[in-house]
This record gives structure tokens, sequence and C-alpha cells, in this order.
């Protein structure tokens, strides 16, 4: 029984570029949250996704970032035209269909150094 | 609007002292509350929950936390610390809307031999 899958695990960008991260949920999981954490702080809430819908995304930038969660296939958050402070580790999270009970399964995280 | 306090940024104890991992919280209704703990270069793994349920909850590794609602804490505590607890301890509260979750800025615990 898979876990949380994301993909790339690290992701090396140049200024400008365009970073696309990747998370399969666990088997069964139709609700998917992003997060992002910074150098020795927390985990910071972007966003909060179920199939085809957004149902949250107060915690997104409101420039260059945007996620999906298309019908078939994984979750991708994409940002566009990144910069140096996007350097972070990225961690996608899944919940069953009953919603969030609170308790999240976490991918290992995707790792964007922007050079 | 929910709010998670973890009181010390880094602890730092010796092979088999115990461990404490303090963390207030801010609610208006009762609330979930989780650790969750993240080894280095890994994703999170939840630890323990609590839902309204007994006030110590037990949850893996040996690691428990009890629920004070007149203090508004939910510390975490083990008898006797272990190497492999060396890891970023995250406090969790779950929001009145059911979905999201806020994070507390974390606790790194360090293990001396």
């Amino acid at each position: 029984n898979a876990g949380v899958m994301q993909n790339p695990r690290h992701l090396v960008r140049r200024r400008g570029q365009e970073a696309r991260l990747r998370c399969s949920p666990m088997k069964g999981h139709s609700h998917v949250y992003w997060y992002r954490q910074l150098p020795e702080e927390g985990l910071k809430f972007m966003v909060y996704l179920q199939k085809e819908n957004i149902i949250d995304e107060s915690g997104m930038p409101k420039e260059r970032f945007s996620a999906e969660f298309p019908k078939e296939g994984p979750s991708i958050l994409r940002i566009q035209q990144v910069v140096r402070g996007d350097s972070a580790a990225y961690f996608c999270a899944s919940s069953p269909p009953a919603g969030n009970t609170g308790e999240l399964f976490f991918g290992e995280g995707s790792r964007l150094t922007v050079l | 609007a929910q709010s998670v306090t973890q009181l010390d940024s880094h602890v730092s104890v010796s092979e088999g002292t115990p461990v404490l991992l303090r963390c207030n919280y801010s609610s208006s209704y009762s609330p979930s509350l989780f650790w969750y703990v993240q080894h280095p270069n890994k994703g999170l793994q939840l630890l323990l929950k609590y839902t309204s349920a007994a006030t110590l909850v037990k949850g893996i590794n040996g690691f428990e936390a009890e629920f004070k609602k007149s203090e508004t804490s939910f510390h975490l505590t083990k008898p006797s610390a272990h190497m492999s607890d060396a890891a970023e301890y995250f406090c969790v509260v779950l929001n009145t809307g059911g979905f999201k979750t806020i994070f507390g800025a974390g606790t790194r615990l360090f293990v001396k031999a």
C-alpha cells in the first residue's frame, strides 16, 4: 500500500524558470493539501484540493503559484518565474474522502532550490 | 481563530532521561490536536491525536500527550529518550472548518549519548 508519492524529490531551477511538483495521494484518498516549509520554520498551509476542485487556496501567493488536482493523475503545484525566495521544501499530504479528521498522510517532500 | 504555540524551539536531553515538548493552543471550540514528528529529509508522521475522548493520549514509540483544557496545553512527553527520537516535532490544531490544520513552528529535539 504505497504512501503519498511526491516527485521530484529534489529540483533545481534558475530564476525565471518554472517548477512543477507532483503529488500522488494514497490510494483511496481524494483530498490533497500542499504545504511549504522554509528553513528553520514550520509548515505553512498553501492549498487544499479535492478532485477537480480547489477548496481553499488562502495560503497560496497571489501570483506565480497555482495548483490543480485533475480527475485523472497526480496533483500538481506549479510555480512560474521562480525567485530565490521560492527555495523551500514543499510537502503534499492526503486524507480520505471522509474529509480532514486531522490525520494527514505526508509525502517525503520536494525540495526546490532556485539558483 | 485557532493558533498553536510551541514554547521551545530546541530541547536537548540525554539518552534515557524524560522528554517534555510543550504546546499551547488557542481555540474557541473543543479542538482536535495532534503531534507529528519529522526526521531529517523525511515527511511528517503522525505520533498521536486528541479528538475529545480520553485526555491522556498514547501514541507511537512510547510518546504520550495530555490535553489540559484549563491550561490550553497539549504537552508531549516520553519517559525515556532514545537516540532515534532526535527529530523535529510539530504540534497541530485542526480548525473549526474541519479541513485546515495549523502547525506550530516546531521543536527540534536533540538526544545526547
